[in-house]
């Protein structure tokens, strides 16, 4: 298995801009995360997908974020407008059901720059 | 609200010593406690989960011990090794974490 994929690993926006981060789960996981990851707060869960349906969006900070997940092998967060303290790491991250719930597996990150 | 710490923020220590992480949490009743590892521009890596009804649990050369009572969860590294060297991360019921411990082990 190709693990957790996001895309891209790289963004580089300015102000004002939509942006659009991507995440492939490993197949047959039915949780999804996302989470953001900065040297001041640390690593912050956004949001959590359980069957593709939104659980829990309380750590999404505010109405310029929202994310879906289409199908069991797609989910996207995306931030509009986009603005400077937007800039981050974000992680999406996969967990399995029954017994290894809790073990969850991550993807590389999106390193994200709002200038 | 539960809260996590993880004090020192770095630690610098000799290749072949043991070392201990902490990991602190404010809240008694959690049901697991897990530790990751995070090399630069990486993604998490899970290194060991404990259940709640657990005490510890060891993997190679790790062994990550847990104490509810006292809020406390340490991850113990026998002789230590370059490779070693990462970020270390603990989280409570699985999504609240700390900020990470930044461990270098001199060669």
């Amino acid at each position: 298995d190709a693990g957790v994929i996001q895309s891209p690993r790289h963004e580089v926006t300015e102000m004002g801009q939509e942006v659009t981060l991507r995440c492939k789960p490993i197949s047959g996981h039915d949780y999804l995360f996302w989470y953001r990851q900065t040297m001041m707060r640390g690593l912050e869960l956004l949001i959590y997908f359980n069957n593709n349906v939104p659980i829990d969006d309380s750590g999404m900070p505010e109405d310029r974020f929202s994310a879906k997940m289409p199908n069991a092998s797609f989910s996207t967060l995306k931030i509009q407008p986009s603005e400077p303290r937007d800039s981050a790491v974000y992680f999406c991250a996969s967990s399995p059901q029954g017994a290894n719930y809790n073990e969850q597996f991550f993807g590389p990150g999106t390193r994200l720059t709002v200038l | 609200k539960q809260e996590v710490t993880q004090i020192p923020a770095a630690l610098s220590v000799p290749e072949g010593e043991n070392l201990v992480l902490n990991c602190s949490f404010t809240d008694s009743a959690i049901y697991n406690l897990q530790w990751f590892r995070q090399d630069p521009g990486k993604g998490l890596t899970s290194l060991l989960l404990i259940q709640s009804s657990q005490r510890e649990q060891t993997s190679g050369r790790l062994n990550a011990s847990l104490d509810k009572s006292s809020g406390r969860s340490t991850l113990y590294i026998a002789a230590s090794q370059p490779g070693d060297s990462a970020t270390y991360l603990c989280a409570v019921n699985k999504i609240i974490f700390g900020k990470g411990t930044r461990l270098h082990i001199l060669p």
